[in-house]
């Protein structure tokens, strides 16, 4: 079965400082993509996600991610975090031959203001 | 359109209680899953619903059950509530684009959660 890798497991950063958090994922065949974040308190929200075509995908909020297929990595990055992006950031992948889900173990991103 | 709508929102059982925990919703989704949030765990897939009528397990599925009561309905049963079943309990819906193979899923929406505590 497909698995996913989230190797951060608490970022902190200031304001304005570049954010790349990192996602790998183990499957030899095609994958589906996505970042979700969940806000304190909230729900999971879907920031984007890559089915096929450019690699680089860009998402909600200034987020964006680039799909390194010889690497199996889907790094999410953002150039600029905001104190609003205190979140935790949850990668995961599905395989087309099925319909389950498999998440990573999320990282925890704090920005201090 | 409400979404997706969980009930409840919070839950005290003690050790060997039942309790069904709730799913709606209202996007015409085909597919609807549950899963468990764990601290450092992520999210796992305890049972999913490809389509009405349908029910699969997913990665976590002992000590619940599920019913798919109608396209709109995905319900997840705690037969003999233990503690290591306390999480928070998230259910998603997806859809297919039509005219696309299965499993070119779109992206899963998900519920506000149900914080289930097992004392």
């Amino acid at each position: 079965a497909q698995s996913v890798s989230q190797h951060n497991h608490h970022v902190i950063l200031s304001e304005a400082a570049s954010l790349e958090l990192g996602c790998n994922y183990s499957y030899g065949g095609t994958v589906n993509l996505f970042w979700y974040v969940q806000y304190p308190g909230q729900h999971l929200q879907l920031l984007l996600k890559y089915f096929s075509g450019d690699p680089l995908v860009k998402g909600i909020k200034g987020f964006e991610a680039e799909f390194i297929k010889s690497k199996f990595s889907f790094n999410l990055r953002k150039p600029s975090v905001q104190w609003s992006d205190t979140a935790e950031y949850f990668c995961a992948i599905r395989t087309p031959s099925n319909n389950d889900m498999r998440f990573g173990a999320g990282t925890r991103l704090t920005v201090k203001p | 359109n409400a979404g997706v709508t969980q009930t409840p929102k919070f839950q005290v059982l003690k050790t060997g209680q039942s309790m069904t925990l709730q799913c709606a919703q209202d996007m015409n989704h085909n597919s609807m899953y549950w899963y468990r949030q764990d601290p450092g765990m992520g999210l796992r897939l305890i049972y999913y619903s490809a389509s009405e009528g349908t029910t699969d397990k997913g990665e976590v599925p002992n000590g619940y059950n599920v019913s798919r009561l109608n396209k709109r309905e995905f319900s997840l049963r705690l037969e003999s509530a233990a503690p290591s079943q306390t999480s928070v309990y998230f259910c998603a819906s997806s859809a297919r684009p039509s005219g696309t193979p299965r499993g070119s899923y779109n992206e899963q929406f998900f519920g506000p959660g149900t914080r289930l505590t097992v004392l």
